[in-house]
């Protein structure tokens, strides 16, 4: 079974308009962490926003939020007023407590449109 | 403050010759990671370091692929004899150990094309 999975491949979004990109993970441990990173054109991973299991509130970093639903095991991220140097792939990702490696998905391309 | 540096950021080769990537991680990190991204199979943990010490190797494809750390501040991913299918882009990334908290920092990736 896929420990992360991003059921949307792909996603276009208007301009300014808000984007939710889903993201589901699996996992028996207890302590885990909830990653997503951003990787444009040019190809570098760029880290954007962290969540832990035992966090009660939800991160947020800027425009980006994830919205944690522990018992759903859903850690979507929320791009509010996209922009169009939104446009990129998103890569949902996970550290459980017992590994140093994080798992990552398969990812979603966001394309914002002007 | 320096981020993870990788070299060389293209390499083009001939089948069959080796292939030597380098890594330099951020000064302080204890974790260092070996990926692979392709279109096909996305990105792929190959292998990954604790204090210079391979940890889990489950992820290189095969024994043409090998790697080390033979200290803190350096790794290379070599690959002998390299193929066609080994092309992809290979990104060195490094994190602190201890905990789940702790983001990977990736570096600007090889781009490899074997002809």
């Amino acid at each position: 079974a896929q420990k992360i999975t991003q059921t949307q491949p792909g996603m276009f979004v208007q301009e300014k308009e808000a984007v939710t990109l889903d993201c589901t993970y699996d996992t028996s441990d207890q302590s885990y962490g909830l990653f997503w990173y951003k990787q444009p054109s040019s190809g570098e991973m760029i880290f954007l926003i962290y969540q832990g299991s035992y966090d009660e509130q939800n991160a947020t970093e800027g425009r980006y939020s994830l919205n944690f639903q522990k018992a759903r095991k859903s850690a979507n991220l929320v791009i509010s007023a996209s922009q169009l140097g939104d446009s990129a792939m998103y890569f949902c990702a996970m550290r459980e407590g017992r590994d140093d490696k994080i798992i990552f998905g398969k990812g979603t391309r966001l394309h914002i449109l002007p | 403050d320096a981020g993870v540096i990788q070299s060389p950021r293209h390499e083009v080769t001939e089948m069959g010759q080796e292939v030597t990537l380098r890594c330099k991680p951020i000064s302080g990190h204890n974790s260092l990671f070996w990926y692979r991204q392709t279109m096909m199979r996305g990105l792929e943990l190959l292998i990954y370091f604790n204090n210079n010490v391979p940890i889990d190797d489950s992820g290189m494809p095969e024994d043409r692929f090998s790697a080390k750390m033979p200290n803190a501040s350096f790794s290379t991913l070599k690959i002998q004899p390299s193929e066609p299918r080994d092309s992809a882009v290979y990104f060195c990334a490094s994190s602190p150990i201890a905990g789940v908290s702790y983001e990977q920092y990736f570096g600007p990736g090889t781009r490899l094309t074997v002809t």
